[in-house]
């Protein structure tokens, strides 16, 4: 079946830090892939995605390119904001009918002043 | 921008009673679906609705679930005999026909705390 596996937290930056947050994927045919963000309250909302091979999503100064050949889809940003802090979950589609969103387990980012 | 809108926003119910929660979807989208979080755990899926019918649904997805969509906006779940282990955040999403590559859109959610 498909599933996302993302790197465990949390993860601890000191701001205008560089971040990564792995993401690799196991899925049938050619998902889409995303990243969403939870802020501390608050509902999931959509920061990134990529629908094919080679494809970088970008938005809000992250990035993150989809890569076939390694079933990944990283999420980075070179300079972290304490407003970053959040959880953050890789998640994919299998592009195939009402096939449903599947979410990694979240990662969650604290940046410190 | 369309929201998806959900209420209420946080609900305590005791073991045993039937909550509903409600979602209102964007307007032009015909693919419903709830999600729920337990605390500080992964999203998982419950049921996608499309065309006035369950699609698929997960393991979680048990006879105390059901969802209806009654008037065309509103888009519900009801769980009928709540038990403490249901206590999670429920996320109701929808999108586009079509628009798998484009993400769903989610509402901010709704707190489901079982006493």
């Amino acid at each position: 079946g498909n599933s996302v596996t993302q790197m465990e937290g949390p993860v601890t930056l000191s701001e205008e830090a560089f971040l990564t947050i792995n993401c690799t994927y196991t899925a049938t045919g050619y998902p889409s892939l995303f990243w969403y963000v939870q802020y501390p309250g608050e509902g999931l909302q959509l920061l990134l995605k990529a629908t094919k091979a080679d494809d970088k999503g970008s938005n809000k100064g992250f990035e993150a390119t989809y890569r076939k050949e390694t079933t990944s889809f990283h999420l980075e940003k070179g300079s972290v904001q304490v407003s970053d802090s959040a959880v953050y979950f890789c998640a994919l589609t299998a592009n195939s009918g009402n096939t449903p969103l599947v979410f990694g387990k979240g990662t969650r980012l604290s940046v410190i002043a | 921008e369309p929201e998806v809108t959900q209420t209420p926003s946080h609900q305590v119910t005791q073991m045993g009673q039937e909550v509903i929660l409600r979602c209102v979807p964007i307007s032009n989208h015909l693919y419903f679906y709830w999600y729920r979080q337990i605390l500080g755990q992964k999203v998982e899926f419950l049921v996608s609705f499309y065309n006035n019918e369950i699609s698929e649904k997960s393991e979680i997805f048990d006879d105390q679930f059901s969802v209806e969509r009654p008037d065309g906006s509103n888009f519900t779940l009801k769980i009928r005999s709540t038990k403490l282990e249901d206590s999670a955040m429920y996320f109701c999403a929808s999108r586009v026909r079509g628009g798998e590559n484009y993400g769903y859109t989610f509402g901010s959610g709704t707190r489901l705390t079982v006493v």
